[in-house]
């Protein structure tokens, strides 16, 4: 069946640099790949998506990139801040071509060091 | 009302009952999911719905387990004879767009079932 898989599962970075998660998905039926953030005791919610059609997107300090040769996409966040701090998930979807099943990845916990 | 409601918050029961968790999806939206989310894990389908058709329920890990939209608003899962391994928080999530096509999923908070 349909598999996403995400690394690091943690992630540890000093406030001001980068932090790079990556995600293989295993259906190259997949043409929508959003990104969740989870903060601690919440629900995830959305905070970028990129499609198929696309092989990068930027939105301020976040941006994906997606390979569909590899299956593979990663989402960079660029300057973290203190608030960046949570846990990260990938997903993947057929979207437009067929049922919309949303598989998601395992998730990576990051934590800004101030 | 303004975002995904769930019902109950939180649920204890003894193992061999049965549960019903109920979904209230953003209304006018489509699509509603249902996952499970182990602590610290990402989450995991269990099936979803396009009005009141269910589409995929191929995450529903056996029998026991079953869900039913039947007028296209509010959804409930249903788990039968509730076994320990079933100690999750579960999550409904809707979506504006229904099939063929994708869009936002809004998260409801989640019912956390614990079978003693």
């Amino acid at each position: 069946g349909e598999n996403v898989e995400q690394h690091p599962s943690t992630l540890s970075v000093q406030e001001g640099d980068s932090a790079v998660i990556k995600c293989t998905y295993s259906d190259s039926a997949s043409n929508y790949f959003p990104w969740y953030k989870q903060e601690l005791g919440k629900r995830p919610q959305l905070i970028i998506d990129i499609r198929s059609n696309v092989g990068e997107k930027k939105d301020q300090r976040i941006a994906v990139t997606l390979n569909k040769t590899a299956k593979h996409f990663s989402l960079h966040i660029t300057e973290t801040q203190p608030e960046d701090s949570a846990v990260y998930f990938c997903a993947a979807s057929r979207g437009y071509s067929s049922a919309s099943k949303i598989i998601f990845g395992s998730g990576t916990r990051l934590s800004i060091r101030p | 009302g303004a975002g995904v409601s769930q019902s109950p918050r939180y649920k204890v029961t003894k193992r061999g009952q049965d549960v019903a968790l109920r979904c209230d999806p953003i209304s006018g939206h489509v699509s509603l999911y249902w996952y499970r989310q182990a602590l610290g894990q990402g989450p995991e389908f269990l099936t979803y719905f396009n009005y009141e058709a269910q589409q995929d329920k191929s995450g529903l890990p056996n029998d026991r387990f079953s869900a039913e939209r039947p007028e296209g608003s509010i959804s409930t899962l249903t788990i039968q004879r509730t076994e320990q391994r079933d100690s999750a928080m579960y999550r409904c999530a809707s979506s504006l767009r229904g099939t063929g096509d994708t869009g936002e999923l809004f998260f409801g908070e989640g019912s956390r079932l614990t079978v003693l």
